[in-house]
């Protein structure tokens, strides 16, 4: 069974740094591209970052471009994005999301339950 | 960027009623190998997103027959056949033919 356990979510200042974490298990960790997706209290869905299996090519929404940094350590199953600068704007939950191996990153086929973060 | 319109707002449904969704993207999802990349997500309440349609059409492993997915090019559209308590919640659909990866705004399903 795939499961994505996300942590590091919390209370920040503005200005401030987070580190959130997507712990995976259940599937091939590497051979899957992974996303980070939030959602702000009330509103809808965002896009925020994905990265490749390998690592090798990451993406970002234009909101967070320069500020966040996806990762992964696929020795440890493990994907990541740091958060720094932080705004009010960026109050939300934020989900990891698995893709499902189709050439498009955004099939995700698996969520995590949500990290909390409040700027 | 690629703009997702979904209409309406919100539907209230009789139980056991049909439903639909539609969902509209600004440019043609068509992929170079003629998958469309348009993928419908269900939000129940106080859950995480879960998905239910992938390439515009294909149900995802165990959700109900009920659920089926259409379109092509820019114009998409979701069904419930019969809706049921457990369907309510917030229906999103997304497009991963470009970045960024965006979605619609979202149709909240209630029961009447």
């Amino acid at each position: 069974e795939v499961q994505l356990l996300e942590s590091g979510g919390g209370l920040v200042q503005p200005g401030g740094s987070l580190t959130l974490s997507c712990a995976a298990s259940g599937f091939t960790f590497s051979s899957y591209a992974m996303s980070w997706v939030r959602q702000a209290p009330g509103k809808g869905l965002e896009w925020v970052s994905s990265i490749s299996g390998s690592g090798g090519n990451t993406f970002y929404a234009d909101s967070v471009k320069g500020r966040f940094a996806i990762s992964r350590d696929n020795s440890k199953n493990t994907v990541y994005v740091e958060m720094s600068s932080l705004r009010t704007e960026d109050t939300a939950v934020y989900y990891c999301a698995k893709a499902d191996g189709s050439p498009s990153y955004g099939a995700f086929d698996a969520w995590g339950q949500g990290t909390v973060v409040t700027v | 960027d690629v703009v997702m319109t979904q209409s309406p707002l919100s539907l209230s449904v009789t139980l056991g009623q049909p439903a639909s969704i539609s969902c509209r993207s600004s440019q043609s999802l068509v992929f170079s190998d003629g998958s469309t990349f348009l993928n419908w997500f269900q939000q129940r309440p106080g859950q995480s997103p879960r998905r239910l349609i992938y390439k515009v059409s294909n149900r995802d492993s165990g959700v109900p027959d009920r659920f089926s997915g259409s379109g092509s090019g820019t114009d998409f559209t979701l069904k419930i056949s019969r809706v049921e308590a457990e369907d309510v919640g917030v229906y999103y659909c997304m497009q991963g033919r470009y970045w960024p990866l965006t979605f619609g705004g979202g149709t909240k399903v209630e029961i009447k």
